[in-house]
Formats: C-alpha cells, sequence, structure tokens
C-alpha cells in the first residue's frame, strides 16, 4: 500500500464549479500535512498547509481527519487558472522527508 | 536569480554511462532536498541533507546513486552506470530550517533520459 494514495482524475470540471480532491494516507504517526500544486511540466509549490482544526484560503478550503487518516481539498468557483496537478503531502513532522502522492489532475473549462 | 537552480536542464545519455546532476538552492537554506518525478507519479524521495551531511539518505534506490554537499550549500547527486529505469525529472528543493513550515522551494528539474 501506498503512503499517500490520491485519485490521479483527471477531473474535468466547468467554470465556477465546486471540486473535492481527497487522500488517504497511511503512516498514522504522521504529523504535518500539505497541499501543494503542480502545473504541466513545472515544478510543485506550497498551495497550502492541512490543520486539524481545517483552514481556508480563498476559494481553497482544507480539511484532515485524524481518525480516518484523510485530508480533502475544496476548491470553490473553479477558474481556469485553477488547472493543475494536486499532490497531497505529509510528514512525520519536520520538513525532513514529505512524502508526495501521485497528484490529482484538474482540468477546468469554460 | 534568487530561486533554486538546476543543472543540467535537460541530460540524455547512454545506459551503463556516469551522470551529474547540480543543484545551487536558495542563499541562506539550510535544508537541501533531491526528489524524482516520473511521468504520472508523484516526487519520490531520494535524500535530505541538513548543512553539509545527509540526514536522510533512505530513498536512494540503490549504491549506484550517490549525493554530496560538501560545503553546505551547493549538491551533486551522481549516477553510476545509468540504467533506462533512472529517466526521470530529477527535482532538487531548499528549505529554510529543520523545523520549518514544510514549504520546500523546488528548482525546475533536470530531465534525465537513458537511452
Amino acid at each position: 500500500r501506498k503512503e499517500v494514495e490520491q485519485d490521479p482524475g483527471p477531473f474535468n470540471v466547468p467554470e465556477g464549479a465546486t471540486v473535492a480532491f481527497n487522500c488517504t494516507y497511511s503512516n498514522s504517526a504522521s504529523q504535518s500535512f500539505f497541499w501543494y500544486r503542480q502545473d504541466c511540466r513545472k515544478e510543485p509549490k506550497l498551495l497550502m498547509s492541512v490543520y486539524s482544526s481545517g483552514n481556508e484560503d480563498g476559494r481553497f478550503t482544507a480539511q484532515l481527519n485524524r481518525a480516518s487518516q484523510y485530508i480533502s481539498l475544496l476548491i470553490r468557483d473553479s477558474k481556469l487558472s485553477d488547472s493543475a496537478t494536486y499532490l497531497c503531502v505529509v510528514s512525520p513532522g519536520t520538513a525532513s522527508k514529505l512524502t508526495f502522492g501521485t497528484g490529482t489532475r484538474l482540468q477546468v473549462t469554460l | 536569480g534568487a530561486g533554486v537552480s538546476q543543472t543540467p536542464s535537460n541530460k540524455v545519455t547512454e545506459k551503463g554511462k556516469y551522470v551529474e546532476l547540480r543543484c545551487d538552492p536558495i542563499s541562506g537554506h539550510t535544508a537541501l532536498y533531491w526528489y524524482r518525478q516520473s511521468l504520472g507519479q508523484g516526487p519520490e524521495f531520494l535524500i535530505y541533507f541538513q548543512g553539509t551531511g545527509a540526514a536522510d539518505d533512505s530513498g536512494l534506490p540503490n549504491d549506484r546513486f550517490f549525493a554530496v554537499r560538501p560545503e553546505g550549500s551547493v549538491s551533486t547527486l551522481k549516477i553510476q552506470r545509468t540504467e533506462r529505469g533512472d529517466s526521470a525529472v530529477y527535482l532538487c528543493a531548499s528549505s529554510p530550517d529543520r523545523e520549518g513550515t514544510g514549504e520546500l522551494f523546488f528548482g525546475e528539474g533536470s530531465r534525465l533520459t537513458v537511452l
């Protein structure tokens, strides 16, 4: 079983739609959680950290369920520019070894 | 520039050859990471340096892979006797400190193709 599992997609949604991605992780000792974004043929970039209480950054909301070892990302009012691969990332608690999922590809269309 | 710089951006080599990939991290960043990414996959951890020392090299796939960071800044990833399965994008990232925010700053990668 992979340490971090994601549905690879692609998710094809129209502009303005709300879309949610999920991710599960296997190491119950994991302490830090993140979503990274990767555009085609570009490097990954941090989108947001994920906290137990849930957190929001504009149109993006991240949730963590430690009991179920499950992380989610919700994007509201999708824009064409949101088209990218979203990588779920888990860490043991320091920045020492971030483990990435395979990523979920999102394509937002007109 | 102020970002992580990786060279070469593209490298094509033949099976069995030796390859070196270089990473110049953001100035002042003490932590440096190497990942590799194959098509359709997420980045796969290889090795992490804190300063000059390898703090975690558990991701190196075998003894053909080796990395150094002799002065705590620039790092070189070395691959001996390359195999076709080594073909991937090799990503370097840096971050400011050990207990970071989880934000790794990635370079654009070195795309390695082994023929």
